[in-house]
């Protein structure tokens, strides 16, 4: 597709368990973050790709949280042992360059993960 | 760190109304953008704008650097409008991640 693809759309997950989301940039776009927006906040920074390395991960809340991106296009936020306060949706976007670059930044569709 | 501040929270007007929704930020920046979010979480980036002043379509935004401050105007507003919208500037200069505001409903009603 054209846009930015992120899977699932929706994951009710029980506490305590591992958690996989998926990132699918714009092909091309080499800068990939990922933002958590909790219900009635804006987005917040978790992590900055700039190809296959993490940038800044300063936003990562704890170690439970880990994302990769191993080929500089795809990405993988995970969350081990999974918290009710995890609940959120998880935004992916992606960029040609940085957010600082004056380049337009696209946002995916979001995960929208519970955890209950 | 960037301190981002919008208002109104919550905004609600009439079809036809002229729409300001503002902005303002705590540290220098060379960019800032406008985005748009409606119910189901999708983001869509509206402007980026660096000075000066942007329109597209019934849609403007304008900022002063100096002021450290963005508008976001509507012209003609539409129900269609309805949605909850954030301006986003870098934490610092040459960073690469956005902080943003917590966001400005805006409910246009027929």
């Amino acid at each position: 597709g054209a846009g930015v693809s992120q899977t699932p759309s929706n994951k009710v997950t029980e506490k305590g368990k591992y958690v996989e989301l998926r990132c699918d940039p714009i092909s091309g776009h080499t800068a990939l973050y990922w933002y958590r927006q909790s219900l009635g906040q804006g987005p917040e920074f978790l992590i900055y790709f700039q190809g296959t390395g993490a940038a800044d991960d300063s936003g990562l809340p704890n170690d439970r949280f880990f994302a990769v991106r191993p080929e500089g296009s795809v990405s993988t936020l995970k969350i081990q042992r999974t918290e009710r306060g995890d609940s959120a949706v998880y935004l992916c976007a992606s960029s040609p360059g940085g957010a600082n670059s004056g380049n337009t930044i696209y946002f995916g569709e979001g995960s929208w993960l519970t955890v209950v | 760190k960037n301190e981002v501040e919008q208002s109104p929270q919550n905004l609600t007007a009439q079809e036809g109304e002229f729409i300001t929704i503002n902005c303002s930020y705590s540290v220098g920046i060379s960019a800032l953008h406008w985005l748009q979010q409606h119910p189901g979480g999708g983001i869509v980036s509206l402007f980026m704008l660096s000075s000066g002043k942007k329109k597209h379509g019934r849609l403007i935004a304008t900022i002063n650097i100096q002021e450290k401050h963005s508008s976001l105007h509507i012209t003609a507003s539409h129900p269609r409008d309805s949605a909850v919208y954030i301006c986003a500037v870098p934490t610092t200069q040459g960073a690469q991640k956005l902080v943003f505001g917590q966001g400005t409903r805006l409910t246009i009603n027929p």
